[in-house]
C-alpha cells in the first residue's frame, strides 16, 4: 500500500465550484504539505503544517484553504476555483529531523 | 519565487553516458536535496547533502555542492533508459523553517 495516498486522483470541474482534494498518510509523520505544479515548472508551496495544531501559509496561499484533520490526514479546498488553479496538486509529508519529503502520486485538477 | 534554477532545462543522451544537471541557488542553505519525477507522477527523494559536505555518493548518482557559488551539480553515471525523468533541486534555507524551495527542473532523455 502507498505510504502517501491522495484523493481524487483526476477531477474536471466549471469556474465557481468548490473543491476538496484529500490526502492521508499512514508514514506517521508530524508535517504535510500541499504544492501545485504547472506544466514545465518546478512545484510550488501552497499550505503547509507541521503538527495538527499548526498551519502556515505557503508561497501562493490565495485562493485555497485547508485543514488538518489528524496527523494522518491534511485536505486542500478551493473554495470557488478558477481556471488558472488548473494544475497538478501534491501532498508531501517529512519528519522534524530529516527534511527529506515523501510524495503522494498527485491530483490533476482541470477547471473548465 | 524559485529559489534553485537547473541547467541544462532540458537534456539528450544515449544509454551509457553520463548526465550531468546543475543547480544555482540564492540563499545560504542547510542542504539541498535532488528529486525524481517520471511523468506526471509525484517526485522521489534521490539524495541530500547538507551544507557543511562538499560530495555525496549514492549508487550511480553523484552531487557535490559549492557553497561559496551557490551552486549544485548531480552526476548520473552509465545512464539508462529507466532514468528518463525530470529532475529537481530543492534547497532548504536558513530562513524558510524546514520548508523546501525547488527549482524548474531538468528534463532528462535516454535514448536507447
Amino acid at each position: 500500500d502507498a505510504d502517501v495516498t491522495q484523493t481524487p486522483r483526476n477531477r474536471i470541474t466549471k469556474t465557481g465550484k468548490r473543491i476538496m482534494l484529500e490526502c492521508s498518510q499512514t508514514k506517521g509523520h508530524d508535517r504535510m504539505y500541499w504544492y501545485r505544479q504547472d506544466p514545465g515548472l518546478g512545484l510550488r508551496l501552497i499550505y503547509y503544517s507541521f503538527d495538527v495544531k499548526d498551519i502556515n501559509k505557503g508561497e501562493i496561499s490565495d485562493g485555497y484553504s485547508v485543514s488538518r484533520q489528524a496527523q494522518a490526514k491534511f485536505s486542500l479546498s478551493l473554495e470557488s476555483a478558477i481556471p488558472n488553479q488548473t494544475a497538478l496538486y501534491f501532498c508531501a509529508t517529512s519528519l522534524p529531523s530529516y527534511n527529506e519529503q515523501f510524495f503522494g502520486p498527485g491530483t490533476r485538477l482541470t477547471v473548465l | 519565487s524559485q529559489q534553485g534554477e537547473e541547467d541544462p532545462q532540458a537534456l539528450s543522451i544515449q544509454e551509457g553516458e553520463n548526465a550531468t544537471m546543475n543547480c544555482s541557488y540564492k540563499t545560504s542553505i542547510n542542504n539541498l536535496q535532488w528529486y525524481r519525477q517520471n511523468s506526471g507522477r509525484g517526485l522521489v527523494h534521490l539524495i541530500l547533502i547538507r551544507s557543511n559536505e562538499r560530495e555525496k555518493h549514492s549508487g550511480r548518482l553523484r552531487v557535490t555542492l559549492d557553497t561559496s557559488k551557490k551552486s549544485s551539480s548531480l552526476l548520473i553515471t552509465a545512464s539508462r533508459a529507466a532514468d528518463t525523468a525530470s529532475y529537481f533541486c530543492a534547497t532548504d534555507d536558513l530562513t524558510s523553517g524546514s520548508r523546501l524551495t525547488f527549482g524548474e527542473g531538468t528534463q532528462l532523455t535516454v535514448n536507447p
